[in-house]
């Protein structure tokens, strides 16, 4: 399977535990992005990166929440202190190219924060 | 104002029948287009792009009004796996993160 890749697809967690998502993007491509979903609404952006460099981040991005992309291949999304408002589905996404092109999913991480 | 705003829906159509979706944005910058469709607990898939000049992929037609700031998507001759919802994605030069619309919802009956 070439398409992006995301694990683990659920995570459930007590409140005030952290968790760690990861994310392989397709191979060649060197745009990574990661979104949140709630029931009923549209992707939220949360972050992006460029190869390595993490060029964009959300305001909705707090202080407990951080993404790498140490050698521009995968990613990871840490949430630090969950709290119940945490609890969606974040989705990565990959591209290639500069200008903005089209945007492949992986099948996202559920996270349920009890 | 959210940036892309949808009709949430639902759409409720019979089999056979035209729907048309319209989506409207309030960054003027805004230069890619895009409608994406998501099933249920399901990651959203590129449906297709959306040109200055609208574009026709089968069924489906989008047509882009700038001067107005919308974005509306066809669909002619439903079939029941149309049923889904139709996210309206848009992006700016200033941006290179796709921002999204909350979603309109397409439910089509025998």
């Amino acid at each position: 399977d070439t398409g992006v890749s995301q694990n683990p697809r659920h995570k459930i967690t007590k409140r005030g535990q952290n968790v760690t998502f990861r994310c392989d993007p397709i191979s060649e491509h060197n745009r990574l992005y990661w979104y949140r979903q709630t029931l009923g609404q549209g992707p939220e952006f949360l972050t992006y990166f460029q190869n390595e460099a993490q060029l964009e981040k959300s305001r909705l991005l707090s202080d407990r929440f951080s993404a790498e992309r140490p050698k521009g291949s995968f990613s990871t999304l840490e949430i630090q202190r969950t709290e119940q408002g945490d609890s969606a589905m974040y989705l990565c996404a990959s591209s290639k190219g500069d200008r903005n092109t089209e945007a492949f999913f992986g099948q996202g991480t559920r996270l349920t924060v009890v | 104002r959210k940036e892309v705003e949808q009709d949430p829906g639902p759409f409720n159509v019979p089999e056979g029948a035209t729907v048309a979706f319209n989506c409207t944005y309030s960054n003027s910058a805004s230069q890619s287009f895009f409608w994406y469709r998501q099933d249920c607990r399901k990651e959203p898939k590129l449906l297709m792009s959306v040109y200055s000049s609208g574009n026709e992929d089968g069924r489906f037609t989008a047509q882009l009004n700038r001067a107005s700031q919308y974005i509306s998507l066809l669909i002619r001759d439903s079939k029941l796996s149309d049923s889904a919802t139709y996210l309206c994605v848009v992006s700016h030069t200033g941006r290179r993160a796709l921002t999204f619309g909350s979603g309109t919802r397409l439910q089509v009956q025998p």
